[in-house]
């Protein structure tokens, strides 16, 4: 069963460091997402892709989150510098033209 | 703005209880209703939907009906097990947005006891 893929599983990084995730969506999926989701709490939509343009990505932060999906397949999600707050899973999903989303097993960043 | 709001867990249950998690929605028009589930250390999957008023959504012996009067979605089970235990999360996809942007309550934490 095709699924979505995510890296690394685990990160620690310090506080003012980079960091990147990266995500593969399940072959044929034109959309994707990236989502936040604090301990605790639902996931929350930072950035939406149809194939390699940005739908939505009103609520990422861009003084710090950028976001890219250079050839419409695979996706990276960085931040930099991280900060306290940015300790969360991340969670990256997709989908055939606005149907079901599938979601990867996420990313769970810690921030020292 | 859209909202989801579920009952705060944890739901402790005892094997082959009856489960509900209530979830209450607040949108304009007429969402599109969602149940994810969560397992420990996996991403979340479909468990049902509901796309208009009245619909009811099953899979896996889990129900809910999209109640247009109360803005609702509870999800029921009449006889959990312990391998339910997880996470459920509601969610809405907004009246007419393109592409499923999905809003998501805070989850409820559901731990069933042999």
């Amino acid at each position: 069963e095709a699924e979505v893929a995510q890296s690394p599983r685990y990160k620690i990084t310090e506080k003012s460091q980079a960091v990147a995730f990266w995500c593969d969506p399940i072959s044929g999926h034109a959309t994707l997402y990236w989502y936040r989701q604090i301990l605790g709490q639902g996931p929350e939509l930072l950035v939406q892709f149809q194939d390699e343009s940005v739908v939505d990505d009103s609520q990422l932060p861009k003084d710090r989150f950028s976001a890219e999906r250079l050839k419409g397949v695979d996706s990276t999600l960085k931040i930099q510098p991280a900060e306290l707050g940015d300790s969360a899973m991340y969670l990256c999903a997709s989908s055939l033209a606005g149907d079901e989303q599938y979601f990867g097993p996420g990313t769970r960043l810690t921030v020292t | 703005g859209d909202s989801v709001t579920q009952m705060e867990g944890p739901v402790t249950l005892s094997e082959e209880a009856f489960l509900t998690i209530n979830c209450t929605y607040t949108a304009t028009g007429y969402p599109s209703l969602f149940w994810y589930v969560q397992y420990p250390g996996e991403g979340l999957q479909l468990l049902l939907k509901a796309t208009k008023a009245d619909d009811k959504g099953s899979n896996k012996g889990f129900e809910a009906t999209y109640r247009k009067e109360t803005t609702s979605f509870h999800l029921e089970k009449g006889s959990v097990q312990v391998s339910d235990s997880a996470v459920y999360f509601c969610a809405l996809n907004p009246w007419g947005a393109a592409g499923n942007k999905l809003t998501f309550g805070g989850g409820t934490r559901v731990l069933v006891k042999p």
